[in-house]
C-alpha cells in the first residue's frame, strides 16, 4: 500500500531564513512524487513533482525539492522564506503499481507559519 | 486560460437532503478526479474518471455517493440522504491524461455543510 507521512504539523521560520517541510513515502513501485500549497479558503496550487531524472527538482515560486531514495524522502526547501509563503502544504504520491493508480495519496500536511 | 470551476462555492443543506456538486475541467483534459478535504480525514481520493473508461469508484465512502461525467467535460458528485459527517470541502481537479507523472490541478472547492 501506499502511503504518505508529513512528521511536522507546523513549521515556525522567520522570513528569510531557510524553509524545510519533511515528506517521507512508501511505495511498491517506483514512487511519482507531488507537492501542492494550499492558502486559506483555496484550492490546492501545484508547486512540483518528481517523476524521474535529477533528484532535485525545481518549481514554482523558488520552491525545489529533493528525492533521496534510499531514505524515501521528498522534502520541500526554500532558501530564503517569505512572509507570504505562510500556507499548508502537502505531499503526495502516486503508486502506478497499485489497482487505484490514478489517484493521489495525500499526507496529513503542514502548517507553514512564516513570521516577519 | 481557465482552470478547473467548481460550484456552488458554498452549499449548506439540511440531514437527509440530497446535494449536487459542479465540477467543470481544464478544456481538453481527459481525466477528472473528485477528492473531499475534511478535518479529521485529511484529503482523501473519492473517483476519478479516465476518457471513456469505467470510472474508478474505490474511495467513495458509501452508496449514497455517486458521480457522472457527461460527454467527456463536466462532471456532478451527488450525495443522497446527507449526514452531518459528509461536512467536509470537496475539490475537484484534471489533468490532460491519467499517467504517473501527469499534474492534476484542482478547483477551488465546493463547502459544504450539512446542518
Amino acid at each position: 500500500a501506499q502511503s504518505v507521512a508529513q512528521p511536522e504539523d507546523q513549521v515556525n521560520v522567520a522570513e528569510g531564513n531557510p524553509l524545510t517541510v519533511k515528506c517521507t513515502y512508501s511505495v511498491s513501485g517506483n514512487p511519482y512524487l507531488f507537492w501542492y500549497v494550499q492558502y486559506p479558503n483555496r484550492g490546492l496550487q501545484f508547486l512540483l513533482k518528481y517523476i524521474t531524472g535529477d533528484n532535485l527538482v525545481k518549481g514554482s515560486y523558488g520552491f525545489e525539492a529533493e528525492f533521496n531514495k534510499s531514505q524515501t524522502s521528498f522534502h520541500l526547501k526554500k532558501p530564503s522564506a517569505l512572509v507570504s509563503d505562510s500556507a499548508l502544504y502537502f505531499c503526495a504520491v502516486r503508486d502506478i503499481t497499485t489497482d487505484s493508480w490514478g489517484k493521489l495519496q495525500f499526507g496529513a500536511g503542514t502548517q507553514v507559519v512564516v513570521t516577519p | 486560460g481557465a482552470g478547473v470551476s467548481q460550484s456552488p462555492s458554498n452549499k449548506v443543506t439540511e440531514k437527509g437532503k440530497d446535494v449536487e456538486l459542479r465540477c467543470d475541467p481544464i478544456s481538453g483534459h481527459t481525466a477528472l478526479y473528485w477528492y473531499r478535504q475534511s478535518l479529521g480525514q485529511g484529503l482523501e481520493f473519492l473517483i476519478y474518471f479516465q476518457g471513456n473508461s469505467a470510472p474508478d469508484k474505490s474511495g467513495l465512502p458509501s452508496d449514497r455517493f455517486s458521480a457522472e461525467r457527461t460527454g467527456g467535460s463536466v462532471s456532478t458528485l451527488t450525495i443522497q440522504r446527507t449526514q452531518q459527517e459528509d461536512s467536509a470541502v470537496y475539490l475537484c481537479a484534471s489533468s490532460l491524461l491519467v499517467a504517473g507523472g501527469d499534474t492534476q490541478y484542482f478547483g477551488p472547492g465546493t463547502r459544504l455543510t450539512v446542518l
